[in-house]
């Protein structure tokens, strides 16, 4: 079925650093994909999306990239800071999941740690 | 604007309990969610809802029920609560189209 999988279940980086996670997808109909951060004992909060017509999209030190031709979808983070130390999810909105409007599909996150 | 607000925060129930998770939201939002995250993973959707009155399945309904009389409010309800429920419920919204989800921070439930 489909999934929506990450390479890197930890992710340890040195402050002022850039960090990459990386996500895979199966389902080539996706037509949205979102990054999520969730910090411990909180809901997920938004950080940046795309839409499957982009290969690009760049937000205040954060850049997602989607390989479409491979299923792939990564999350790069400028200069990380403590504060970006969370686990980081990837979802894809999958249309007809539940729905004529598709529904988000996760996965299983990534945790980052900041060294300072 | 609160958003999307949950309640309650923790919870422990014992085998067989019922109880009812809160969620409501003051965007004026059609389209309702919960999810279930269990440790270690991602969310898992539970049951969802495109207004008042609609509600539908979604990947793992069984053991929880839903309603949607208003367009503010979309209780979880858990009627036999089970050891394998014991997980971190999150409620979201959104307005319309793929965009756009809001999410609450979150209950708790641990049933032993």
């Amino acid at each position: 079925g489909e999934s929506v999988g990450l390479h890197l279940p930890t992710l340890s980086v040195q402050e002022g650093d850039n960090s990459i996670i990386n996500c895979a997808y199966s389902n080539s109909a996706s037509d949205y994909f979102i990054w999520y951060k969730q910090e411990s004992g909180k809901g997920p909060q938004f950080i940046i999306d795309i839409r499957s017509n982009m290969d690009k999209r760049q937000g205040q030190r954060v850049t997602v990239l989607l390989n479409k031709t491979v299923k792939h979808l990564s999350l790069q983070i400028a200069a990380t800071q403590p504060g970006d130390s969370a686990v980081y999810f990837c979802a894809e909105n999958t249309p007809n999941y539940g729905g004529s409007q598709g529904n988000l599909i996760f996965g299983k996150g990534t945790k980052l740690s900041v060294k300072p | 604007n609160a958003g999307v607000t949950q309640t309650p925060k923790f919870r422990i129930l014992k085998i067989g309990q019922s109880m009812t998770l809160q969620c409501t939201q003051d965007m004026n939002h059609n389209y309702m969610y919960w999810y279930r995250q269990d440790p270690g993973m991602g969310l898992k959707l539970i049951y969802y809802s495109v207004g008042a009155g609609i509600t539908d399945k979604g990947e793992v309904p069984n053991g929880y029920n839903v309603s949607r009389s208003t367009t503010e409010d979309f209780p979880l309800r858990l009627e036999l609560a089970a050891p394998s429920q014991t997980s971190v419920y999150f409620c979201a919204s959104k307005a319309g189209g793929p965009y756009g989800y809001t999410f609450g921070s979150g209950t708790r439930l641990t049933v032993v």
